[in-house]
């Protein structure tokens, strides 16, 4: 079955700055969902976008979606030490189960 | 409010030994249920998943097996343990297979085979 994968596997940036991160996936997909997972806890739903939408805002989180690319990121602004964890795009297959890449894993630097 | 409750939080265990790992889902009824593992700063493995008590769906051929005692109870069982379980185990649910439904997890549960 298809994941999603993220890219960039790590990324460390500096308190305020942006943070972005992509995921890429390999077949038609109805719905993709990003979460998020502070070290050693379970993940938390962060944000859901359709196929039929091209963005979405939740506070400082930014998703787009790219169909024809096959491709979402997830764009986090003036980002803060507390942002620090793993982000997982998941990708539903079907009538199973939520499948998620390896993540990226984000450090915010105060 | 539903909650998610996954127990033990940790877990040492030696190879060979046997493996209980139990998840309750409250606030809710007919839940999907999953079992994940995380290895150390990896991605989710889907094991097993649940549409209802009894019934089981394995993804990934293994000395663990799963089962559904009842309708918001998924346990996660081995005979023996080898090395190569250790990870961190993750119970979740959701509402179903439809469009757009969130998948809540528990905290998890960090096991080591020594």
């Amino acid at each position: 079955s298809q994941q999603g994968e993220e890219d960039p596997q790590a990324l460390s940036i500096q308190e305020g700055e942006n943070a972005t991160m992509n995921c890429s996936y390999k077949t038609s997909i109805n719905n993709l969902q990003w979460y998020r997972q502070n070290s050693g806890r379970g993940l938390v739903h962060l944000i859901l976008i359709r196929s039929n939408e091209r963005e979405k805002h939740s506070g400082r989180l930014r998703v787009t979606l790219d169909t024809s690319k096959k491709s979402s990121s997830l764009l986090i602004t003036a980002s803060r030490a507390a942002d620090t964890a793993s982000y997982f795009c998941a990708i539903p297959p079907g009538r199973r189960a939520l499948t998620f890449g390896s993540g990226t894993r984000l450090q915010v630097q105060p | 409010s539903q909650t998610i409750h996954q127990w033990p939080a940790t877990l040492v265990q030696p190879v060979g030994s046997p493996l209980s790992l139990e998840c309750t889902v409250e606030g809710t009824s007919n839940p999907n249920l999953y079992w994940y593992r995380q290895a150390a700063g990896r991605g989710l493995q889907l094991l097993f998943y649940s549409v209802g008590i009894g019934q089981i769906s394995s993804e990934v051929p293994q000395n663990l097996s799963a089962s559904r005692p009842q309708d918001r109870q998924f346990i996660l069982s081995s005979k023996k343990l080898l090395l190569s379980d250790s990870g961190f185990y993750l119970c979740a649910w959701t509402r179903g297979f439809e469009l757009g439904n969130t998948i809540y997890f528990g905290e998890g549960s960090w096991l080591t085979v020594v």
